[in-house]
C-alpha cells in the first residue's frame, strides 16, 4: 500500500507556481521521497527525488520538512502541459529492488 | 535523451491467446521492470528483473506471466493464455543502478476480446 497521502485534485492558473503537498508521516530514515507524473495514460515520468535536503532540477523543486513527515513539489511556472496526475512515493532501497508503489496521486489541472 | 521503447503501442488479442509485449530498455541499464495500469486504476507493479533473473514479483504475476531478456537489448513480457481482465496498459521501466530513478516507456495498450 502507498505510504503517502495526497489531495485528490488541485487547480493552478497557467504561469503561476503549482505547489503539490504530500504527507508521509511514517517515513523511515532510509526512505527517499520520489515524485513522478503521468500525463494522460502515458508512462510515468520521473520528476525529482530527495532524502533530507531540498532539491531542485530543471523541472521542479522539492521541499522536504525538517522532520521529513511531509514534502511539497513546486512547479515554478505551470503550463497547460503540466496538467497530469502527480505521484508522491516513498522508497527504501535497503530491502527491495526499488519497486515503486504508486498510489492515486493528485490530479493537477492547469487552467488558462 | 535515451528512452525506453515499447512495441506495439496497441495490441488486440482474443481470450486464450498468447501475447508477447516487447520493450527495449535504455542501453546501459541493468534493472528492468513491468508495471500495468487497468483503465482508471492505479499503476501496479508486476515484476522486477536483474542479472538475468526475477528479483521480485507481485501477486498479479502468476504462472500465466513470464519475462525474458532474450538478447542484450530486448526485455519481453509474455502472457500465456490471456483473459479479459488482462486488458490494461503495460509499462516497461529500467534503471542503471540500484538506487537510480526508474524510467518508463509509454506503454502497450493490451485489449483482450
Amino acid at each position: 500500500d502507498a505510504k503517502t497521502t495526497q489531495p485528490t485534485s488541485m487547480d493552478c492558473a497557467e504561469g503561476r507556481a503549482a505547489n503539490l503537498p504530500c504527507n508521509h508521516s511514517t517515513i523511515s530514515g532510509n526512505e527517499y521521497v520520489y515524485w513522478y507524473r503521468q500525463i494522460h495514460s502515458q508512462g510515468p515520468q520521473y520528476i525529482i527525488h530527495g532524502l533530507k535536503n531540498n532539491e531542485t532540477n530543471e523541472m521542479a523543486s522539492l521541499i522536504i520538512t525538517e522532520d521529513r513527515k511531509s514534502s511539497t513539489l513546486i512547479l515554478p511556472h505551470a503550463t497547460l502541459r503540466d496538467t497530469a496526475v502527480y505521484y508522491c512515493i516513498v522508497l527504501d532501497y535497503g530491502g527491495s529492488q526499488g519497486n515503486l508503489i504508486f498510489g492515486k496521486g493528485t490530479k493537477l489541472s492547469v487552467k488558462p | 535523451e535515451p528512452e525506453v521503447t515499447q512495441t506495439p503501442s496497441h495490441q488486440v488479442t482474443q481470450m486464450g491467446q498468447e501475447v508477447i509485449l516487447r520493450c527495449v530498455p535504455i542501453s546501459n541499464h541493468l534493472y528492468f521492470y513491468w508495471y500495468r495500469q487497468i483503465l482508471g486504476q492505479k499503476v501496479e507493479f508486476l515484476v522486477s528483473f536483474y542479472n538475468n533473473e526475477i528479483s521480485e514479483k507481485s501477486e498479479i504475476f502468476d504462472d500465466q506471466f513470464s519475462v525474458e531478456r532474450p538478447d542484450g537489448s530486448n526485455f519481453t513480457l509474455k502472457i500465456r493464455s490471456t483473459k479479459l481482465e488482462d486488458s490494461a496498459m503495460y509499462f516497461c521501466a529500467s534503471k542503471n543502478r540500484h538506487n537510480s530513478p526508474l524510467h518508463f516507456g509509454n506503454g502497450t495498450r493490451l485489449t483482450v476480446t
